[in-house]
């Protein structure tokens, strides 16, 4: 099956400064790649998708790109603010979802 | 809209006995999957369904089981309840027919605890 590999665990950065978080998957098949935020509390929360057509992705300060040769996929966050604290999962799609292990994002202001 | 919907929000319970949960999904939405996520795992799938069928199933064992009714809410139960149970089990659902399809909405979960 599927295996989703997410790094770093943790990530601290500074108000303003850029985050990156990688994600590795193993199924070449896998064709579908979103990215979830998940606050103290609640559900996990849709941030950004990527399909396997596509290389990269921009939604505002978000941003997902792409390497199917490589089987890797990197979420990225510009001019990140405190509200951006949260954990992030990255996934993976073949027969089901295949989550990596989250981040911890924190963001000092 | 409204969306994904989980009841309860916290349960308690001890060990050996069972728990049902319940999940109302988005309108509209056909599709609903199962997770659990705990501290030492993650998240982990634990099955779809579309049109009250059982379309996946993730690797748990059979004190698992779910179901979908024909207006698509579904329920999950854990018989002979274990310590290790304790998590938050976590509902989402879909418009498409499958988890590979659509993007998949979660709701804020149900947190079991297992005494």
């Amino acid at each position: 099956g599927e295996n989703v590999e997410q790094h770093p665990s943790t990530l601290s950065v500074q108000e303003g400064d850029s985050a990156v978080i990688k994600c590795t998957y193993s199924d070449s098949a896998s064709n579908y790649f979103p990215w979830y935020k998940q606050e103290l509390g609640k559900g996990p929360q849709l941030i950004i998708d990527i399909r396997s057509n596509v290389g990269e992705k921009k939604d505002q300060r978000i941003a997902v790109t792409l390497n199917k040769t490589a089987k890797h996929f990197s979420l990225h966050i510009t001019e990140t603010q405190p509200e951006d604290s949260a954990v992030y999962f990255c996934a993976a799609i073949l027969n089901d979802m295949r989550f990596g292990a989250g981040t911890r994002l924190t963001v000092k202001p | 809209k409204a969306g994904v919907t989980q009841t309860p929000r916290y349960l308690i319970k001890t060990r050996g006995q069972q728990v049902t949960l319940s999940c109302s999904p988005i309108s509209g939405h056909r599709s609903v999957s199962w997770y659990q996520q705990t501290p030492g795992q993650g998240l982990q799938f634990l099955f779809e369904y579309f049109s009250e069928t059982q379309r996946n199933k993730g690797n748990f064992p059979g004190r698992f089981s779910g179901r979908q009714f024909s207006n698509s809410r579904s329920e999950m139960n854990v018989s002979t309840l274990e310590l290790g149970d304790s998590a938050l089990y976590l509902c989402a659902s879909s418009a498409g027919t499958s988890v590979r399809q659509e993007t998949q909405y979660f709701g804020p979960g149900t947190r079991l605890l297992v005494l």
